[in-house]
C-alpha cells in the first residue's frame, strides 16, 4: 500500500512570494495533519484537518491556511513569504475517528527554501 | 501548555552498547504517547504507541516504556543502522487530536 505523499520534494522560493504545498493521505485514513520542522527541532503544529474541517490550528500566521478536499488530499498554503519560513514541511494522515488515539504517518516532507 | 522534554539532545555509542533515552512530559492529561525515528532529510517513522504507565512494547532491539510522567527508548546492542533521531510525542485528552513533539535524541551508533 502507498504511504502518505508530499509534493513537491524540494522548492525554492524568494520572499514575498508563495507557495502551496500538496499532500495525499494512506486511503482510508480521514485526518491530515501539518507540521513546520526547522533543522534541529521536533515538528511543530501547524493545522489538523478531519472530514474536510479544520479541526486544530497551532500558532502560525494567518498566513498560513491550508484545506481538505473531499477525496481527503490536502494542501498547505504560505503566503508573503519570510526566510524564517524555510523549513521541512511534514504532513501526517491518520485513520482516527473522533476522540481516537492520533497515531500519525508521516510523508517524507517538502524542503522549502525561502531565499 | 503541554510539554515534553528529551534528553539527552545527542548520543554517540559503540556498536553493542545499550543504552537509553529518556522523554519526560507535563500535560493535563495524558492521552498517548509515541515514539518515531527520524533520519536526515525524511519524514518521521512510526515506532510505538504507550497507552497508559507500566506498558512497554518491543520492536528488534528497541524497548519503549512508560511511566506517568516519563518515557524511555532502551536500544539493546544498537547497531550503525540505528543511527537517527528519536522523537517522542504526546497527545493530551479532550478537544481535538494535537500531537506536541520533543525536540528529539540525536543517536549515533559508531561501529
Amino acid at each position: 500500500d502507498a504511504g502518505v505523499t508530499q509534493s513537491p520534494t524540494h522548492l525554492i522560493k524568494t520572499r514575498g512570494q508563495h507557495v502551496t504545498l500538496r499532500c495525499s493521505p494512506i486511503s482510508g485514513h480521514k485526518s491530515v495533519s501539518w507540521y513546520q520542522q526547522v533543522l534541529g527541532q521536533g515538528p511543530q503544529f501547524i493545522f489538523q484537518y478531519y472530514e474536510k474541517e479544520e479541526r486544530g490550528r497551532g500558532n502560525f500566521p494567518d498566513r498560513f491556511s491550508a484545506r481538505q478536499f473531499p477525496n481527503y488530499s490536502s494542501e498547505l498554503n504560505v503566503n508573503a513569504l519570510l526566510l524564517g519560513d524555510s523549513a521541512l514541511y511534514l504532513c501526517a494522515s491518520s485513520p482516527m475517528g473522533q476522540g481516537a488515539l492520533n497515531e500519525q504517518f508521516f510523508g517524507p516532507g517538502t524542503r522549502l527554501t525561502v531565499l | 501548555e503541554d510539554q515534553v522534554t528529551q534528553s539527552p539532545e545527542a548520543l554517540r555509542l559503540q556498536e553493542g552498547e545499550s543504552s537509553s533515552l529518556n522523554c519526560s512530559y507535563t500535560v493535563s492529561g495524558l492521552r498517548g504517547l509515541f515514539w518515531y525515528r527520524q533520519d536526515p532529510g525524511k519524514g518521521p517513522e512510526f515506532l510505538f504507541t504507550l497507552y497508559s504507565a507500566g506498558e512497554e512494547k518491543e520492536k528488534e532491539r528497541l524497548k519503549a516504556t512508560l511511566t506517568k510522567k516519563e518515557s524511555f527508548l532502551h536500544i539493546t546492542a544498537p547497531k550503525p543502522e540505528d543511527s537517527a533521531t528519536y522523537l517522542c510525542a504526546v497527545q493530551v485528552s479532550g478537544g481535538y487530536q494535537k500531537v506536541t513533539f520533543g525536540i528529539g535524541t540525536k543517536l549515533q551508533v559508531i561501529p
